[in-house]
C-alpha cells in the first residue's frame, strides 16, 4: 500500500509559467515532508522541506504548501525554467521512524523554452 | 567535501554471484541509508544505520546485508544475485539529533544488472 502518492507521472509547462506538482499521503504519523529533484544518472538532490507545524515554506522560486486535513502537499515553481526539467520526488518521514523516508513514484517535469 | 560517494557506477552480475556496493560519506553524518529504485518507481529503503555498529532493516531487506564498522562507510552486500535485484542503488546520509531534522544527501547511484 503506497503511503506517499504522486498520481500524475508527468507534467509539461512553458518556460516562465507556474509548475504545480502534487503529492498525497495516507499515514497520519508523517510530520516532515520533502521534495527531491533528480536528473538522469544522478542521485536525488534535496529541494525544499516542510514540517507539519507549518502550512507553507518558501525558498526562492520554490514554495511548498501543506494541507494536513487533506493529507496533501504541493510544490509550486514560479517562474519555471528549462533547467527545472527533471523528475521530482515527494517524500515523507515521521519522527519516530529513525528519519526513514517514504518516497512517492516521482513526476517528470518538462519545461519547454 | 566529496559528500556521498558510491562505487562502482555500473556492474553486470551473473545470477548467483555476489558483490559489495561501497558507500562513503565525509560529512560526519551519523545516519546512513541504502535505497533501491526500480524503473518508474520511487526509492525504497533497504537498510539503514543510526550509527557505527547499529543497523536495521528497511522496507525491502531480503537478499541484502549491511555492516557499519565506521561512521564513514556503509557497504551493501548482495550474496546470491537474482534478476529481481536489477535496479539502481542509492546510498544516503544525514545528521540527526534530538529536536533537529536534517535532510538526507544522496550519492550518484550504482546501476546493477543481474543476468
Amino acid at each position: 500500500d503506497q503511503q506517499v502518492k504522486q498520481n500524475s507521472p508527468s507534467l509539461s509547462v512553458q518556460e516562465g509559467r507556474i509548475s504545480i506538482l502534487n503529492c498525497d499521503y495516507t499515514n497520519s504519523m508523517f510530520d516532515y515532508f520533502l521534495w527531491y529533484k533528480k536528473y538522469p544518472a544522478e542521485g536525488p538532490t534535496f529541494l525544499i522541506s516542510i514540517s507539519s507545524i507549518k502550512d507553507k515554506n518558501e525558498d526562492g522560486r520554490f514554495t511548498v504548501f501543506l494541507n494536513k486535513s487533506a493529507k496533501h502537499l504541493s510544490l509550486h515553481i514560479v517562474p519555471s525554467q528549462p533547467g527545472d526539467s527533471a523528475v521530482y520526488f515527494c517524500a515523507a518521514s515521521d519522527r519516530g521512524g529513525s528519519e526513514k523516508l517514504v518516497f512517492g513514484k516521482g513526476m517528470k517535469l518538462t519545461v519547454n523554452p | 567535501n566529496a559528500g556521498v560517494t558510491q562505487t562502482p557506477k555500473f556492474r553486470i552480475l551473473k545470477i548467483g554471484q555476489s558483490m559489495t556496493l561501497q558507500c562513503t560519506q565525509d560529512m560526519n553524518h551519523n545516519y546512513m541509508y541504502w535505497y533501491r529504485q526500480d524503473p518508474g518507481m520511487g526509492l525504497k529503503l533497504i537498510y539503514y544505520s543510526v550509527g557505527a555498529g547499529i543497523t536495521d532493516k528497511g522496507e525491502v531487506p531480503n537478499g541484502y546485508n549491511v555492516s557499519r564498522s565506521t561512521t564513514e562507510d556503509f557497504p551493501l552486500r548482495l550474496e546470491l544475485a537474482a534478476p529481481s535485484q536489477t535496479s539502481v542503488y542509492f546510498c544516503a546520509s544525514s545528521y540527526s539529533s534530538l529536536g533537529r531534522r536534517e535532510t538526507q544527501y544522496f550519492g550518484p547511484g550504482t546501476r546493477l544488472l543481474v543476468l
